[in-house]
């Protein structure tokens, strides 16, 4: 089975700070990968998503992550943080020989400090 | 752009009684759904895909008389949480893909409902 790890589970850091937020899976064959953002009290919403191509992917809001193949992992980054980034942030992997279910890591909450 | 509604945003039952959560794709026709859960300070966890015009598919784990789901139309998803019990408070989520995208292209979620059971 297919499995999502997100290694920290709270991040608390300053304005103007770097953010990098790991994520590993446990999956063979070729995977979609995905970094969805829930702001508090708000829906998920979709920040970046890995297809193939370049590994290094850009996202909404000056987000990017680079897909390790190597190394299972999918890290999501931010170079300098805001405190409107403050929210829970989901790593998720998608396999077609799984039937395109999509799983969720266990979610990284994230504070930022004014 | 798609857009998944979710109704109601949240509901408060007494234990025992039944609550019913619909899904509806609002300019997209669906023909699966996905329904997740999430606990509080946890991840989303997969329920079941609704499949129109069939049963759904239920996770591991998930007790299919208990959270019935009916897909009717290629735009409506129902989930109902039957003889609901204050371990089944939890934020329900559904979700869905555009036909109109790649199989694998990321999901549109809905605002998902917040249960509580008394």
């Amino acid at each position: 089975a297919q499995s999502v790890s997100q290694h920290n589970h709270h991040v608390i850091l300053s304005e103007a700070a770097s953010l990098e937020l790991g994520c590993n899976y446990s999956y063979g064959g070729t995977v979609n990968l995905f970094w969805y953002v829930q702001y508090p009290g708000q829906h998920l919403q979709l920040l970046l998503k890995y297809f193939s191509g370049d590994p290094l992917v850009k996202g909404i809001k000056g987000f990017e992550a680079e897909f390790i193949k190597s190394k299972f992992s999918f890290n999501l980054r931010k170079p300098s943080v805001q405190w409107s980034d403050t929210a829970e942030y989901f790593c998720a992997v998608n396999a077609e020989a799984a039937g395109n279910k999509l799983t969720f890591g266990g979610g990284t909450r994230v504070l930022v400090k004014p | 752009g798609a857009v998944v509604s979710q109704h109601p945003s949240w509901v408060i039952c007494k234990s025992g009684t039944s609550v019913k959560i619909e899904c509806r794709s609002l300019d997209f026709q669906a023909t699966t759904m996905f329904w997740y859960r999430q606990f509080p300070k946890q991840s989303l966890m997969l329920m079941a895909t609704s499949n129109e015009g069939s049963k759904a598919t239920y996770e591991q784990g998930v007790e299919k008389d208990k959270f019935l789901i009916n897909h009717a139309s290629l735009t409506l998803s129902t989930l109902t949480v039957t003889s609901a019990h204050p371990e089944d408070s939890s934020f329900y989520i559904c979700s869905a893909r555009d036909p109109r995208d790649r199989s694998n292209s990321p999901l549109h979620f809905g605002n998902g409902t917040r249960l509580t059971v008394t």
